[in-house]
């Protein structure tokens, strides 16, 4: 089956590390986004791809970094510049044609903490 | 485990019907709710949420949805639609203690002009 796959589902990281949050995809989709959300909050997005080898910043990209060198992969790297990393992750994808019927499929997150 | 079930896949409407959007959730506790868009070509954006309070909740763009803890259901409302309105509507669960949000798989919505 197709689908989105995340890992780790959670992660831990020491204060002032690197990490990366893997997503990858074999719906063949386009676009690729990463989404934050924390308790009490919704959704918050962070960088999305609407091609390969091409990305934007979304509302909240500071202290993170992507890339897309592949169609099927969009890691997320929480750098240590991020000072509240402890959050709940989401990426998701969706086909970039607009007139698609596919919808947008969302992985089943991961979950990150700072010990 | 939570659960969201959005029971239209595809609605089609003319402009000026009246909508309505499904939305039920399985889960026993106290839940943070939300309906999300996702207009063509763009991503997620929040419509509105419900956290505690009046049921009843307004969001952007006219549209509303009304918590009904004993149907276990959170359905999006709007008087009147427009073209505008075209697009993929999500409903997401969330418990206040946790940080994961369950999505529903959403409902693509048509307006016709």
């Amino acid at each position: 089956d197709g689908g989105i796959t995340q890992s780790p589902k959670y992660l831990f990281r020491k204060e002032g590390q690197n990490v990366t949050l893997s997503c990858e995809q074999n719906l063949n989709h386009d676009a690729m986004y990463w989404y934050r959300q924390d308790p009490g909050q919704g959704l918050r997005l962070i960088y999305y791809s609407q091609i390969v080898n091409d990305f934007q910043k979304g509302d909240i990209a500071e202290g993170y970094s992507v890339s897309r060198e592949k169609k099927e992969s969009f890691p997320l790297t929480v750098t240590s510049a991020q000072k509240n990393p402890t959050a709940f992750y989401l990426c998701a994808s969706s086909i970039r044609d607009s007139l698609s019927n596919q919808p947008q499929h969302f992985g089943d997150g991961t979950r990150l903490s700072i010990l | 485990a939570q659960s969201v079930s959005q029971h239209n896949h595809h609605v089609i409407l003319s402009e000026a019907a009246s909508l309505e959007l499904g939305c039920n959730y399985s889960y026993g506790g106290t839940v943070n709710l939300f309906w999300y868009v996702q207009y063509p070509g763009q991503h997620l954006q929040l419509l509105l949420k419900y956290f505690s309070g009046d049921p009843l909740v307004k969001g952007i763009k006219g549209f509303e949805a009304e918590f009904i803890k004993s149907k276990f259901s959170f359905n999006l409302r709007k008087p009147s639609v427009q073209w505008s309105d075209t697009a993929e509507y999500f409903c997401a669960v969330n418990d206040p203690r946790d940080d994961k949000i369950i999505f529903g798989k959403g409902t693509r919505l048509h307006i016709l002009p």
